[in-house]
């Protein structure tokens, strides 16, 4: 078991470019959630997978994020015409069937210049 | 949704005890989790409480009151390596948990 993996750890990038992240979660796991989190902040939810289904995405989202997990196993977040507001830390995790506890990645920290 | 609220910093010396309190207002509740995070790391879980009372582990203890939407997190016998924030996340319906802004704990010698 090697934990919940994220790349990039780290993505510079300027305003108005498309990036794209990825989280492999625990292998087992059929629950992946991605948060977001700005400094002296908690965690912010953004979206969850159960499998590869969709489950719920929140309302402060906007149209430029998009989230997938074709296979129900890794997923990816893009983040469309990047904004200076968007730069934070965005966090992955996972969970097992039928428990809530969650495993973080070490996160991708996004800044947009 | 959520409202949760929890204090922003505390501070205390090493071998002391803290107590980080927690109430929070949930659309529908199944439990709360709380979750430590040193500067520039992932969270990393601490506890569970899906009924009332106190749960001990070791150093790191939790209570739950669901009728007063209230929890809180008992560190005890400060050690240096515990200077860190403390995320209360209480679980939102389903399987989906609401952060706090963290508690920051400072441990000094």
């Amino acid at each position: 078991d090697t934990g919940v993996s994220q790349n990039p750890r780290h993505k510079i990038t300027k305003r108005g470019q498309n990036v794209t992240f990825r989280c492999d979660p625990i292998s087992e796991h059929n629950r992946l959630y991605w948060y977001r989190q700005t400094l002296g902040q908690g965690p912010e939810f953004l979206t969850y997978f159960q499998n590869e289904a969709q489950l719920e995405k929140s309302r402060l989202l906007s149209d430029r994020f998009s989230a997938e997990r074709p296979k129900g196993s890794f997923s990816t977040l893009e983040i469309q015409r990047t904004e200076q507001g968007d730069s934070a830390m965005y966090l992955c995790a996972s969970s097992g069937q039928g428990s809530e506890k969650l495993f973080f990645g070490s996160g991708t920290q996004l800044s947009v210049l | 949704g959520q409202n949760i609220d929890q204090p922003t910093e505390m501070t205390a010396t090493e071998g002391a005890i803290v107590q980080i309190n927690c109430t929070y207002q949930t659309s529908g509740f199944n439990g709360l989790f709380w979750y430590q995070q040193h500067a520039g790391e992932a969270p990393t879980f601490l506890s569970y409480n899906v009924l009332d009372g106190l749960e001990e582990k070791g150093r790191f203890s939790s209570f739950l009151s669901r009728s007063k939407g209230y929890s809180y997190l008992l560190l005890k016998e400060l050690q240096m390596k515990d200077s860190a924030s403390y995320l209360c996340a209480p679980i939102d319906g389903g399987y989906k948990l609401s952060f706090g802004a963290g508690t920051t704990v400072t441990v000094r010698a």
